[in-house]
């Protein structure tokens, strides 16, 4: 079945620094899709990307979908306090109607 | 505000009771998806409720099991309770009809099993 792999599974970065966590999937996306979740609390989708290569930015985080719908990533420029928790991506496959999470990268932010 | 209700919030079970977790989903929202989150991991999909059927199913026994009602809410049922079935449960909803998305989720309810 469908298997989606997060890298790293954890992120300590200093206040100010950037910083890249890739995701990847055993099989072709129909769209992939990126959610926060803060420690105790639940995710909250960040954003969608359907097509091939799509990249789209949202203030300091950007998201990019590869080529060959298989990979995706996420970047964050000038880390600050308020990033720390946890991004899970999440793939839904052609004939899915599920959205497959990754195990996700814990982002823990030095000030 | 999540927009998605989930009960209780807090839930503590003995190994081989059932035990049933509620969801109303976000207003405009058809489609509700169950998700178990162990400690430390991602959430794992266990079934997908649309038009009141079970549209997709995940790796999960026949001891878990779920409804939906005609006005969208759902429930998850789990049996014959485990000491591994303790973690946070996770209601998600979204249309139907619109696969392109996101999920809102809920803020989950916490079982454990001792």
């Amino acid at each position: 079945g469908q298997q989606v792999m997060q890298i790293p599974q954890y992120q300590h970065v200093q206040e100010g620094e950037d910083f890249t966590t890739y995701c990847n999937s055993s099989t072709t996306l129909s769209n992939i899709q990126w959610y926060k979740q803060r420690p105790g609390g639940h995710p909250v989708f960040l954003i969608q990307l359907v097509k091939s290569g799509e990249v789209k930015k949202q203030k300091r985080l950007t998201f990019q979908f590869g080529e060959a719908k298989k990979n995706s990533s996420l970047h964050i420029t000038a880390t600050q306090t308020t990033d720390v928790g946890t991004y899970f991506c999440a793939g839904q496959g052609s004939n899915d109607y599920k959205l497959s999470f990754g195990a996700g990268t814990t982002v823990t932010v030095r000030a | 505000d999540a927009g998605v209700t989930q009960s209780p919030t807090h839930l503590i079970k003995t190994r081989g009771q059932q035990v049933t977790l509620r969801c109303s989903p976000k207003s405009g929202h058809d489609t509700v998806s169950w998700y178990q989150q162990a400690l430390g991991q991602g959430p794992q999909f266990i079934f997908q409720y649309y038009e009141e059927e079970e549209r997709q199913r995940g790796n999960f026994p026949d001891r878990f099991s779920g409804h939906q009602f005609p006005n969208y809410s759902s429930e998850l049922n789990v049996n014959a309770l485990l000491l591994g079935d303790s973690a946070l449960y996770l209601c998600a909803s979204s249309s139907g009809t619109l696969r392109h998305y996101g999920y809102t989720f809920g803020s989950g309810t916490r079982l454990t099993v001792v």
